[in-house]
């Protein structure tokens, strides 16, 4: 039961690299997120999908870049990292849009560190 | 104003107690409400969804008042079990763009 799976688990960057976190979730959801977690400051959402092929902007999404080619995954960019993108990158997806009272699925999270 | 404010707590009681938690939002608009648990390093998974009628679910108990723009989880005879960090999360259509705000969370640690 993989449920949605998140890689790589843990990361060290430099400033001014680039990476790509990988979001895949095997539940057949339409829907899918990608949220930052910092202390005290709670999830905020930084980029959504509500199908393969489509994204939409969140709370927070300057600095970040997605895509969904594929159904099953969502690709999380960071082309120039800064040290306040370190935080814990969580990715989520649904059946349904979050306003039908549909639970989210998170995945167990990406701690990065950017030096 | 945060969207979604909870108290951060910690709320420490012992075995057995009952305990409360509240949140409120400052969005009349919202639609969906709901309660996860995060436990230390882990991901956030869904306790319980919070319907207009309220509900339960075994020892677990969440109201909604839309008139006042608060919820609340209520947890009967805690376990040591409990202990983990309990999010507020609030949905709503923002000129068309879905919005989700989580809560900062209100930690538990229940006690023997």
């Amino acid at each position: 039961n993989a449920g949605v799976t998140q890689t790589p688990k843990f990361r060290v960057l430099k400033t001014g690299q680039s990476m790509t976190l990988l979001c895949a979730q095997d539940m057949n959801h339409e829907y899918m997120y990608w949220y930052r977690q910092d202390p005290g400051m709670g999830l905020r959402l930084i980029h959504y999908s509500v199908g393969e092929g489509t994204t939409a902007k969140g709370e927070v999404p300057d600095g970040y870049n997605v895509s969904r080619l594929k159904k099953q995954n969502f690709l999380l960019g960071l082309e120039s990292a800064a040290p306040s993108q370190t935080s814990v990158y969580f990715c989520a997806s649904s059946l349904r849009d979050i306003t039908s009272n549909q639970p989210q699925h998170f995945g167990d999270g990406t701690r990065l560190s950017i030096l | 104003r945060k969207e979604v404010e909870q108290d951060p707590g910690p709320f420490n009681v012992p075995e057995g107690a009952t305990v409360a938690f509240n949140c409120t939002y400052s969005n009349s608009a919202s639609q969906s409400f709901f309660w996860y648990r995060q436990d230390c390093r882990k991901e956030p998974k869904l306790l319980m969804s919070v319907y207009s009628s309220g509900n339960e679910d075994g020892r677990f108990t969440a109201q909604l008042n839309r008139a006042s723009q608060y919820i609340s989880l209520l947890i009967r005879d805690s376990k040591l079990s409990d202990s983990a960090t309990y999010l507020c999360v609030v949905t709503h259509l923002d000129t068309g763009r879905r919005a989700l705000t989580f809560g900062s969370g209100t930690r538990l640690q229940v006690q023997p």
